[in-house]
């Protein structure tokens, strides 16, 4: 696809289980960052993957959020355990790499803890 | 780490006039500063950005001033629209990798 794609786009759980989101970059982006977003309020970091590796796992707010990602293309954000404020917007963005160049969002995964 | 601050939270305006949204940063190293528009229920999308060997970007309506001594740049829409209407974020990047780090955003209301 010519974007970002982020799947799914909305996810009920309920509380306590285990939640997959997964977003494919543009092609050929070799940086790659997921933010969280809860409603009205800002892009709140959690991970960032230059490549494969993750340099910066600093903003994943417990043990409980993990992120991997595979060949430098698709991400998977995992939350284990769900609880109800871990409902939220989840964006992930792309970008082409080393340089300062335009990051591009996806459409967001609406997860809703219940 | 990079630190971004933004201000002010909310701005309502009228039709037609100005509006300004400013942004601090802490790390001297940044050197890539995009905004963003975000209008509701929608992804945000870069509007205008600028590099740290430019002090001022145009395009159209939307102008973005650098100030790297002082470490902040600032938003500038003209003739506003009530299309502008959104929520507007800053963000900074520093030269040592990719990471991006944003404000916390500006809800920008324009009244018609």
């Amino acid at each position: 696809g010519a974007g970002v794609s982020q799947s799914p786009s909305n996810k009920v759980t309920e509380k306590g289980k285990d939640v997959e989101l997964r977003c494919d970059p543009i092609s050929g982006h070799t940086a790659l960052y997921w933010y969280r977003q809860s409603l009205g309020q800002g892009l709140e970091f959690l991970i960032y993957f230059q490549g494969n590796s993750a340099p910066d796992k600093s903003g994943l707010p417990s043990d409980r959020f993990s992120a991997e990602r595979t060949g430098g293309s698709v991400s998977t954000l995992t939350i284990q355990r769900t609880q109800q404020e871990d409902s939220a917007v989840y964006l992930c963005a792309s970008s082409p790499g080393p340089g300062n160049t335009e990051a591009f969002f996806g459409q967001g995964t609406r997860l809703t803890v219940v | 780490g990079e630190n971004v601050e933004q201000h002010p939270s909310t701005l309502s305006v009228q039709e037609g006039d100005s509006a300004v949204i400013k942004c601090t940063y802490s790390d001297s190293a940044s050197n890539y500063f995009p905004w963003y528009k975000q209008e509701l229920g929608k992804r945000p999308q870069l509007i205008i950005d600028i590099r740290s060997n430019v002090g001022e970007k145009k395009d159209q309506r939307i102008a973005v001033t650098l100030n790297k001594t002082a470490k902040h740049f600032s938003l500038h829409i003209t003739e506003t629209q009530p299309e502008d209407s959104a929520v507007y974020f800053c963000a900074a990047r520093y030269n040592a990798g990719n990471m991006l780090t944003f404000g916390g955003g500006t809800r920008l209301m324009v009244k018609p």
